[in-house]
């Protein structure tokens, strides 16, 4: 069965770079029918798509987060990368990495969520 | 302000049927299949509902999908206590490039 966890500082500092990692099992991120991403959720607010990437290396991205963002696998480690930067309290939110297919229509697999706060 | 627009919050009594809403375009669920996801607040969404209409397995058959034009809806029967949570719809937008989501609903079963 596959499984996500999500890990990284609970903490951040304004204007510096998130970096959060997702760990796979039960599965490998080289399949080739799926990409990988990260979806956040303000404390009290809806669900926001931030970004996927897929063993080929062909990515996908939020444009409202106007190029702040990276997501990148490591297949040796059987994980995938959120880099974020030029954070501010806006970015306060619980981080969720899942699976998706390449259609990106549904996200089938889902870690429990990291809550990142962001504070000086 | 979400692309998708859900109603805020719905209400029905234990044993009823709901019905929540997902209105969208022609670059999103116009032209793309939409999935639901079940949030009890504290926890990882869960998959309901996705190509518009199918179940992943365990996922009980009170729970059903529709799409018509550039909306979709979700329906749940015999509502139980245990269904109160976040409910949100889901699909990709050919014209942002772009996962979108709706703002959510929230089920209140009285």
């Amino acid at each position: 069965q596959l499984q996500l966890q999500e890990s990284g500082p609970g903490l951040v500092r304004p204007s510096e770079t998130l970096s959060l990692t997702c760990t796979v099992s039960g599965g490998s991120v080289r399949s080739s029918n799926y990409y990988w991403g990260w979806i956040r959720q303000p404390p009290g607010k809806g669900l926001e798509w931030i970004g996927s990437v897929a063993y080929s290396g062909n990515t996908y991205y939020n444009p409202s987060l106007n190029g702040r963002v990276t997501v990148s696998l490591d297949p040796s480690k059987n994980q995938f990368s959120l880099r974020l930067s030029s954070l501010t309290a806006a970015d306060t939110a619980v981080y969720f990495c899942a699976r998706l297919p390449y259609t990106h229509n549904v996200m089938n697999a889902w870690g429990q969520g990291t809550l990142v706060t962001v504070s000086s | 302000q979400s692309v998708l627009t859900q109603p805020p919050s719905v209400s029905a009594a234990p044993g009823q049927k709901v019905t929540i809403s997902c209105s969208g375009s022609s670059s999103n669920i116009g032209n793309n299949d939409v999935s639901w996801y079940l949030q009890v607040p504290g926890t990882a969404p869960k998959v309901l509902i996705y190509d518009n209409n199918k179940r992943p397995s365990g996922i009980p058959d009170r729970f059903s999908g529709s799409k018509s034009g550039t909306s979709a809806t979700l329906g749940i029967t015999g509502l139980q206590t245990g269904d109160e949570a976040d409910y949100y719809c889901g699909t990709w937008d050919r014209s942002l490039s772009a996962v979108v989501f709706g703002g959510g609903t929230k089920l209140t079963v009285l």
